[in-house]
């Protein structure tokens, strides 16, 4: 089955730093690939996604692009700042652009902890 | 616009007791998900509805829980009787299946602890 895994946390960068969480699927096909964002006391937010092999997702300075060779969509962030700590999800899903009529299949999660 | 709200936010309740969460959608979305979220663990996939219909059920621990979404809009989830291991977040979404963003929207979810 359909399964994602994510760099361990917590993170802990100094503002400004840079940041890269890991992540890599199993699926058979090529679903479509999502990061969500989760801040204290919220929701799931979805963050960024790219729905085929080589696409770039981007939004608020995050980046991740599809590796179908390495079945890798790493989130990456050039300058991470305080408000950026939260919990980052990396998720799989099918049928549709963002998954929405299907189940989404989720990493474990990686905190993220920014300090000044 | 309002997002996906669900109450209650927390709940703390004594083993064997039954207990109800609710889940008010965004609007319009035709498809609501529930989401079982272990500490420390991604959110699972419970029931997902399509209109009024449960499409996609296969997770649900059908001895214990159950749910309903009456007229396609609401929903509630329901545990009967709790057990110490059903400690968790229950999440709950909604999408518009065939709208140009198929995105997930998640409520801040029911955190519930059994004793």
């Amino acid at each position: 089955g359909d399964s994602v895994t994510q760099m361990e946390g917590p993170v802990t960068l100094s503002e400004e730093a840079f940041l890269t969480i890991n992540c890599t699927y199993t699926a058979t096909g090529y679903p479509s690939l999502f990061w969500y964002v989760q801040y204290p006391g919220e929701g799931l937010q979805l963050l960024l996604k790219a729905t085929k092999a080589d696409d770039k997702g981007s939004n608020k300075g995050f980046e991740a692009t599809y590796r179908k060779e390495t079945t890798s969509f790493h989130l990456e962030k050039g300058s991470v700042q305080v408000s950026d700590s939260a919990v980052y999800f990396c998720a799989l899903g099918w049928g549709g652009l963002t998954g929405g009529g299907n189940k989404l299949t989720f990493g474990t999660g990686t905190q993220l902890k920014v300090e000044l | 616009e309002a997002g996906v709200v669900q109450s209650p936010r927390y709940k703390i309740i004594e083993k064997k007791q039954p207990v109800a969460f609710w889940c008010n959608p965004i609007s319009g979305h035709n498809t609501l998900y529930w989401y079982l979220q272990n500490l420390g663990q991604g959110p699972e996939l419970l029931i997902r509805y399509e209109n009024e219909e449960a499409v996609d059920d296969s997770q649900l621990p059908k001895d214990r829980f159950s749910a309903e979404r009456l007229k396609g809009v609401d929903s509630t989830l329901k545990i009967q009787p709790a057990e110490l291991g059903d400690s968790a977040v229950y999440l709950c979404a909604s999408s518009l299946v065939g709208g140009p963003h198929n995105e997930q929207f998640f409520g801040p979810g029911t955190r519930l602890t059994v004793l």
